[in-house]
């Protein structure tokens, strides 16, 4: 069974400091994404990394997927309220006649201002 | 272009009731998702559709849930009878085929089973 293990499980900052989630497993996966959800909505997806190694930046969110392709990290710098909500890695690997999505445990960012 | 769109948003019933949900994935993606996520979790796969084909239901309670997908478009998801451990969200998701790696989610639908 492939898991992915998210550190931490909650996070309250204020306005403006850095933050780093973790996403780990002990599986290796094709590829690795991140999802946030804001509350009563569905996940949306934020990037894709591919390749072991892959850094990513979108804005202020900066994703690295690691050499091994088992991990992955999101670092936020100088976060905003907007960026409130669930952080959600997913791994894919290729499972016989499609790709499988499996989600790590979430992380709950809370950006008070 | 549209959105995955779910109904009902919420719902409430007592155990041993049964529910359904309804789902519209995005014009044109033929695979389906049905997700359930439990409050500060991440969501679990419950079963996985190819146009109307089932492609893994590995983690579907078949003895209680059942899924479909008629017409290779819209579809529903029945919970018969439902427990208090089935409290939770269940998202539909979308993608334009089995190897797209990106799903498009709907907003879900949050039951409640008292």
């Amino acid at each position: 069974t492939q898991l992915l293990e998210q550190s931490p499980q909650f996070l309250s900052i204020q306005e403006g400091e850095n933050l780093t989630v973790y996403c780990n497993s002990s599986s290796v996966f094709s590829s690795l994404q991140w999802y946030r959800q804001e509350p009563g909505e569905g996940p949306v997806l934020l990037v894709t990394v591919v390749t072991g190694g892959e850094v990513k930046k979108l804005k202020r969110l900066t994703f690295q997927f690691g050499d091994a392709r088992k991990d992955s990290s999101l670092h936020i710098t100088a976060a905003q309220t907007g960026d409130t909500g669930l952080y959600l890695c997913a791994g894919a690997w290729y499972g016989g006649a499609t790709n499988k999505l499996i989600f790590g445990t979430g992380t709950l960012l809370a950006v008070q201002p | 272009e549209a959105g995955v769109a779910q109904s009902p948003r919420y719902k409430i019933i007592e155990k041993r009731q049964s529910v359904a949900f309804w789902c519209n994935p995005i014009s044109g993606h033929a695979t389906l998702y049905w997700y359930q996520q439990i409050l500060g979790q991440g969501p679990k796969l419950l079963i996985q559709f190819q146009n109307n084909g089932v492609v893994d239901d590995s983690q579907l309670p078949k003895d209680r849930f059942s899924a479909e997908r008629l017409k290779g478009v819209d579809s529903t998801l029945k919970i018969q009878p439902a427990k208090l451990e089935d409290s939770a969200v269940y998202l539909c998701a979308s993608s334009a085929g089995p190897y797209s790696y990106e799903q498009f989610f709907g907003p879900g639908t949050r039951l409640t089973v008292l």
